[in-house]
């Protein structure tokens, strides 16, 4: 069965500084790997997706890396802002379009 | 825009009282999911529909039923709400047919059972 961990649970960080997110899975036979946002109270949304054949993607001051062999992505925010204060989940897609979330990395960025 | 959208944002109701959460969707998708999120936990897909085709997780209680009458809703029925099922119960589409895809989720809806 596969298991997504993602270690810190929290992560508390002063404005500016750049923030590093960590994903790990236990089964490496992936279609892909996305990254969620999720606010206090609200739904998920989609940030980053990595195509299992890739080994990263950007969007603006968000970049997530796969490492598909070690079952490992990391997702980097750049200069962080207070607005970006929320959980952030990872989650690989297994067959059957089936998503096998991680409980998620809330971060706190202080002003 | 096109979105999913579910209703209501927060039910409250009694133990054992049925409920009916729902959920729709202007994207014209052919997947619609729900997933169950307690406090600080992973989200947990309890089943979803390719099409009109029921695809159900082993491990979700009977207490849970689900109906997609048309493409655009679904709904979650819980038969007799306990305690333990408090939760968000987020829904979700997707296009269907690669699995390389991403799934939309909407605000989803929170439960408390008294």
């Amino acid at each position: 069965k596969q298991e997504v961990t993602q270690i810190p649970a929290a992560l508390s960080v002063p404005e500016g500084e750049n923030l590093v997110l960590n994903c790990s899975f236990t089964d490496s036979a992936i279609y892909n790997l996305q990254w969620f946002r999720q606010d206090p109270g609200k739904g998920l949304t989609s940030l980053l997706l990595i195509q299992s054949s890739q080994r990263e993607q950007t969007s603006g001051r968000l970049n997530a890396s796969l490492d598909k062999s070690s079952g490992r992505s990391t997702l980097y925010i750049a200069a962080s802002q207070p607005g970006d204060s929320a959980t952030y989940l990872c989650a690989v897609t297994l067959n059957d379009y089936k998503l096998s979330f991680g409980a998620g990395t809330t971060v706190t960025v202080r002003a | 825009d096109a979105m999913v959208i579910q209703n209501p944002r927060y039910q409250v109701t009694q133990f054992g009282k049925p409920v009916t959460l729902s959920c729709s969707q202007t994207l014209n998708h052919n997947v619609m999911y729900w997933y169950q999120q307690k406090s600080s936990q992973a989200p947990k897909l309890l089943f979803h529909y390719y099409d009109k085709d029921f695809n159900n997780e082993a491990d979700t209680p009977d207490n849970f039923q689900s109906r997609r009458p048309n493409t655009s809703f679904c709904f979650l029925d819980i038969r007799s709400p306990g305690l333990g099922d408090a939760a968000m119960y987020l829904c979700a589409t997707s296009r269907g047919g690669q699995k390389t895809e991403t799934q939309y989720f909407g605000p989803g809806t929170r439960l408390l059972v008294l």
